[in-house]
């Protein structure tokens, strides 16, 4: 089955505490993407890969890093993660460079710092 | 980067048509529309894209007027599980990636 898939699902840590968010697609897509999700902000994305070894910012980058060393896997890190990275992480996936951008998410990983 | 504006919230009944709007007066040449539908607790959901006039699939239509500047996404007879946020997203070659969302339409369906 194709699809996105985010480990761990759920996860309370504490500040300053590095954490990683895993990132998997199993559909040879060449685009990924990271974004939050925060209640009345909608969706706003965090870092993209348009390929392995290829990313770049997008709209809220600060506290947050990734790598693209295989062309399935897009890990986020939060090296020092404060309280205000509390959110919704949604991971995306597309097989159509640009201009289509038909994005498969996966299913969300909550993140709570206390 | 287009920007989109979209209604925060509409009401509808079941079995009604529902018309959700998306403003991006800035759209470029090259940028396509695309929506997504997200229901509670779950990453969204690709549901159609168009770049000009009229398209059509088996959930939703878009239409597109001449000049692009607006949207409209149609979903025809909604049910109770169409209750969702519905986002519009529009993007082209120059995005080079970069995707902005906007905050998205929660459409709430009423028996």
């Amino acid at each position: 089955e194709a699809q996105v898939t985010q480990n761990p699902r759920y996860l309370i840590t504490v500040t300053g505490k590095k954490l990683t968010v895993t990132c998997s697609q199993n559909m040879n897509h060449e685009y990924m993407s990271w974004y939050r999700q925060d209640p009345g902000l909608g969706l706003r994305q965090i870092y993209y890969s348009m390929n392995v070894e290829v990313t770049d910012k997008g709209d809220v980058p600060e506290g947050y890093k990734v790598s693209r060393k295989e062309k399935r896997n897009f890990p986020l890190i939060l090296e020092s993660p404060s309280p205000n990275q509390t959110s919704l992480y949604f991971c995306a996936s597309s097989s159509d460079l640009p201009p289509l951008y038909e994005q498969y998410f996966g299913p969300g990983t909550r993140l709570t710092v206390t | 980067l287009a920007k989109t504006t979209q209604p925060i919230s509409m009401d509808s009944y079941e079995g009604q048509e529902v018309n959700i709007t998306c403003s991006h007066n800035n759209i470029a040449t090259n940028d396509y529309i695309t929506w997504y539908q997200q229901f509670p607790s779950q990453g969204p959901r690709f549901i159609i894209q168009g770049y000009k006039t009229k398209v059509t699939n088996e959930v939703a239509s878009l239409f597109i007027p001449a000049d692009r500047k607006s949207s409209t996404l149609s979903l025809p007879r909604v049910s109770l599980s169409d209750t969702a946020v519905y986002y519009c997203l529009v993007a082209g070659s120059s995005n080079t990636g970069k995707l902005i969302f906007g905050q998205g339409t929660t459409l709430q369906v009423k028996p």
